[in-house]
């Protein structure tokens, strides 16, 4: 158990809709990054949030936006879904200066878009 | 772009052998290189970190390598068990996290 939290655990949507994602960081971690893990694909970097700021992004469209609130915790939006976001979302947290050594991740969130 | 490649994807072995995970990457520029279990439909556990600057890393029955200069890294599992049955992933941290698409393993009882 990392805790760090995500909900929901599940979730369908229909193509051209929107969803948010959400995760609870582990207590006293203030870094946040989110993934997105396609089936039998590794995870892929969508971005990081730091102190509320978004400070790191991988090769995602904008319709890909997120938040992170004054406790840490974060969401993850995304807009005008198509079929090839379904995948596994994962949510990481960490406390910035610890590196690598210091992220834990949630369970995730599969999302499935028809 | 950091490209990050393990093989073999799957791999079925008996129960107590001994085996070997690779992974390789393009771009030596590294920071740390992290190994990581999922089991399915769940996340991401830790299993070893090298920093750059570090040849290996062990944990119980679990030896990681990693070789910059030629861009590998390897994760040696002793005495496997089923229990041990899961993907493991290599993830690769340089300006962004690269991971790799994961190897696939069954230990057979």
């Amino acid at each position: 158990e990392t805790g760090v939290t995500q909900s929901p655990t599940h979730l369908i949507k229909t193509r051209g809709q929107q969803v948010t994602l959400r995760c609870s960081s582990q207590s006293g971690h203030n870094t946040v990054s989110w993934y997105q893990q396609a089936l039998g694909q590794g995870p892929q970097f969508i971005f990081q949030y730091y102190r509320e700021e978004e400070n790191g992004r991988g090769n995602f469209p904008p319709r890909f936006s997120g938040l992170q609130f004054p406790n840490y915790s974060s969401e993850l939006n995304v807009n005008a879904l198509e079929l090839d976001d379904s995948a596994l979302y994962l949510c990481a947290s960490s406390l910035e200066g610890t590196g690598p050594k210091g992220v834990f991740f949630g369970s995730g969130t599969q999302l499935s878009v028809l | 772009k950091q490209e990050v490649t393990q093989i073999p994807a799957a791999l079925s072995v008996p129960e107590g052998e001994n085996l070997v995970l690779n992974c390789s990457f393009t771009d030596s520029a590294i920071y740390n290189l992290q190994w990581f279990r999922q089991d399915p439909g769940k996340g991401l556990t830790s299993l070893l970190l090298i920093q750059s600057s570090q040849r290996e890393q062990t944990s119980g029955r679990l030896n990681a390598s990693l070789d910059k200069s030629s861009g590998r890294s390897t994760l040696y599992i002793a005495a496997s068990q089923p229990g041990d049955s899961a993907t493991y992933l290599c993830a690769v941290w340089g300006a962004l996290v690269t991971f790799g698409k994961g190897t696939k393993l069954s230990v057979i009882p």
